[in-house]
């Protein structure tokens, strides 16, 4: 079946560094890729939808500037947290569509620890 | 009004099986989340359902009806460390996660 890889699968960083988490779908095409971020016992957020070839639409209240989301090719999203800091550790999952199937595919999350 | 349901508290015995529900009312559907969440901590990504159908992973299995809006895990050979919260999540029409409150699962010697 599709599969969703998402890596790091962890990271520990200094404040002021830049972290980039990648998202690849495996074996389907997806011009669709989604960030969410969950905090410490809240709820998982929709954090931004990439959409392959053109910018990113970001939720309301996430800064586009410290979150760069690239989705260059149809198997490949980043998400860059940049200088980052100790209220950016969070646990950030991405999901990819497959455009033929219509179904979404989940990461396996990324948590990120800023120091 | 979105709606997810799952029970409060669980209590089961370790080695055996127990079947956590999760009953959705969603607008839309694009999949249904199952996670675990040991207290103070992040929660961990279990399994993933877009089909119906019943999917297996080790000692968990995640069960999906989309015509009843009805999903449920099923923990087997019970440990003691499996003693931590279930959560239920829907993706809805807006690719937003709708969660649920969690189930408390107790497992006793």
């Amino acid at each position: 079946g599709a599969v969703v890889s998402q890596h790091p699968s962890r990271v520990i960083c200094k404040s002021g560094t830049s972290v980039k988490i990648e998202c690849r779908s495996l074996d389907f095409q997806a011009t669709t890729m989604f960030w969410y971020r969950q905090f410490p016992k809240q709820s998982l957020m929709l954090m931004a939808t990439s959409n392959e070839g053109s910018k990113a639409t970001y939720e309301q209240g996430v800064e586009k500037d410290k979150f760069l989301i690239n989705h260059a090719s149809l198997t490949l999203s980043t998400l860059t947290v940049t200088s980052a800091h100790p209220e950016d550790s969070s646990f950030y999952i991405c999901s990819a569509r497959d455009s033929e199937m219509s179904k979404l595919f989940f990461g396996s999350g990324t948590q990120l620890s800023v120091l | 009004g979105q709606n997810i349901d799952q029970p409060t508290e669980m209590t089961a015995t370790e080695g055996a099986i127990v079947q956590i529900n999760c009953t959705y009312q969603t607008s839309g559907f694009n999949g249904l989340f199952w996670y675990q969440q040991h207290a103070g901590e992040a929660p961990t990504f279990l399994s993933y359902n877009v089909l119906d159908g019943l999917e297996e992973k080790g000692r968990f299995s995640s069960f999906l009806s989309r015509s009843k809006g009805y999903s449920y895990l099923l923990l087997k050979e019970l440990q003691m460390k499996d003693s931590a919260s279930y959560l239920c999540a829907v993706v809805d029409s807006n690719y937003q996660l709708i969660w649920g409150a969690g189930t408390k699962l107790i497992i006793k010697p």
